[in-house]
């Protein structure tokens, strides 16, 4: 069964570090996304991606991050500067069409954990 | 705008109890919506959706009925197993709000033998 797959499964940076977080999302599919859940709390969005430009980002999203399809099988989010409370499961999550988004399929998580 | 607030946890259930998660939604519009089930060390997984009101998503026993009139979305299961425990989340996504999902806090579910 296709899946959506993340690296690293988990990732120790220091505060100030540049950290990527890797996804390949499901082939078929167009429309990817970047979630994240600090420990104990929500399911956050972060970013949806089609067509090789952001269609959609939230509050969260600031200049820090960044996201860039550079091939055509990877989806990666970036944080230039990381700070602790950047320190979060990260999911990255596909789906085939804008109708169907709510039917996303998540990758099992990048956990990250700024010192 | 958008939010789903879900009952706290932990559920703390013997095996082949009867399951409620409770659900309730606010939303613009008729917004679709959807039962995520995250197992311990992996990631969100699709339990079930229902796309307008009255509709009932089920899948591995689980069900849930989109009720329009108290903006609820309960899930239920008649009897759990140990194999069920895992964190729970209702969430939502609506087209005038780019079909992002929105998410509950998530339920946290323990099935003991």
């Amino acid at each position: 069964e296709p899946e959506v797959t993340q690296t690293p499964s988990h990732q120790v940076t220091q505060m100030g570090q540049e950290v990527i977080l890797r996804c390949v999302p499901i082939s078929n599919h167009l429309y990817f996304y970047w979630y994240r859940q600090i420990l104990g709390q929500k399911v956050e969005f972060l970013v949806s991606f089609y067509n090789n430009e952001i269609s959609e980002k939230s509050e969260i999203f600031d200049d820090q991050f960044s996201v860039e399809r550079p091939d055509g099988s990877n989806f990666t989010l970036k944080i230039r500067s990381t700070k602790l409370e950047d320190s979060a499961m990260y999911f990255c999550a596909s789906s085939e069409a804008p109708r169907l988004a709510g039917e996303l399929f998540f990758g099992e998580g990048s956990r990250l954990t700024v010192l | 705008g958008n939010s789903v607030t879900q009952m706290e946890g932990p559920v703390t259930l013997s095996e082949e109890a009867f399951l409620t998660i409770n659900c309730t939604y606010t939303a613009t519009g008729y917004p679709s919506l959807f039962w995520y089930v995250q197992y311990p060390g992996e990631g969100l997984q699709l339990l079930l959706k229902a796309t307008k009101a009255d509709d009932k998503g089920s899948n591995k026993g689980f069900e849930a009925t989109y009720r329009k009139e108290t903006t609820s979305f309960h899930l239920e299961k008649g009897s759990v197993q140990v194999s069920d425990s895992a964190v729970y989340f209702c969430a939502l996504s609506s087209p005038l709000y780019g079909n992002k999902l929105v998410f509950g806090a998530g339920t946290i579910l323990r099935v003991k033998s």
